[in-house]
């Protein structure tokens, strides 16, 4: 079975630019959940998509938004990007959502630059 | 909110070693679950072991267990016989039961090295 795919693997844009990241989470999974990581701030939720309606959102502007397909696909897109928001965003996926403790699949991560 | 904490930035260990790395955390939640995810230089996240707070018995997996104190809100993973495929960042993370989400909250990470 493949394992949680994130496209692309490296990105460098300009501020003020936007940009939209993929993720295609293990097939049958539902819930995908996506993460900044830096150096300084460590691994941020930054929100959770189920049946693809946003579950939960973490402390990001609004220039951070997502969805999600029907096919359980989702993509995360930052607007007007700022040097701050250079960091690895790395895309989780789980059977489902809720109470119980499924194990989060991770994917490699895209490592965004902005110049 | 829940907090996560790892106060211990880097370790390193003898290859065939056992070291420990600590991990506390604040919740006001009774049922939730922990984790501890290994993060190798090639970035893929992997989970190392999972706890269910509500489970009295520690989990182990292979070389890998943990010393869950539910009272005291800590949650160590020991690692034993170490391999030099152990180096990598290690985070713990809390996953409450409350609202219904799969949010993980992560602590900031160990960085682990296994030296030869």
């Amino acid at each position: 079975k493949a394992g949680v795919t994130q496209t692309p693997r490296y990105l460098i844009k300009t501020r003020g630019q936007q940009v939209t990241l993929s993720c295609s989470p293990i097939s049958g999974h539902r819930s995908v959940s996506w993460y900044q990581q830096t150096p300084g701030q460590g691994l941020q939720f930054l929100f959770e998509y189920f049946s693809e309606t946003q579950r939960n959102k973490g402390n990001f502007p609004g220039r951070f938004s997502g969805r999600q397909f029907s096919n359980s696909r989702s993509e995360m897109n930052v607007s007007t990007l700022e040097l701050g928001d250079s960091a690895l965003y790395l895309c989780a996926s789980s059977p489902t959502s809720g109470t119980g403790g499924y194990i989060q699949y991770f994917g490699a991560g895209t490592r965004l630059s902005v110049l | 909110a829940q907090t996560v904490t790892q106060s211990q930035p880097e370790m390193s260990v003898q290859e065939a070693e056992t070291v420990t790395l600590s991990c506390t955390y604040d919740t006001s939640e009774n049922n939730y679950y922990l984790f501890w995810y290994k993060q190798p230089p090639s970035r893929q996240m992997i989970l190392v072991i999972r706890q269910e707070a509500y489970k009295q018995q520690n989990a182990t997996e292979n070389r890998f267990s943990v010393n869950f104190q539910k009272a005291a809100k800590s949650f160590s993973l020991k690692i034993s016989d170490s391999q030099l495929g152990d180096t990598a960042m290690y985070f713990c993370a809390f996953k409450g039961t409350q609202g219904g989400s799969e949010k993980l909250v992560f602590g900031k990470g160990t960085k682990l090295t296994v030296n030869p």
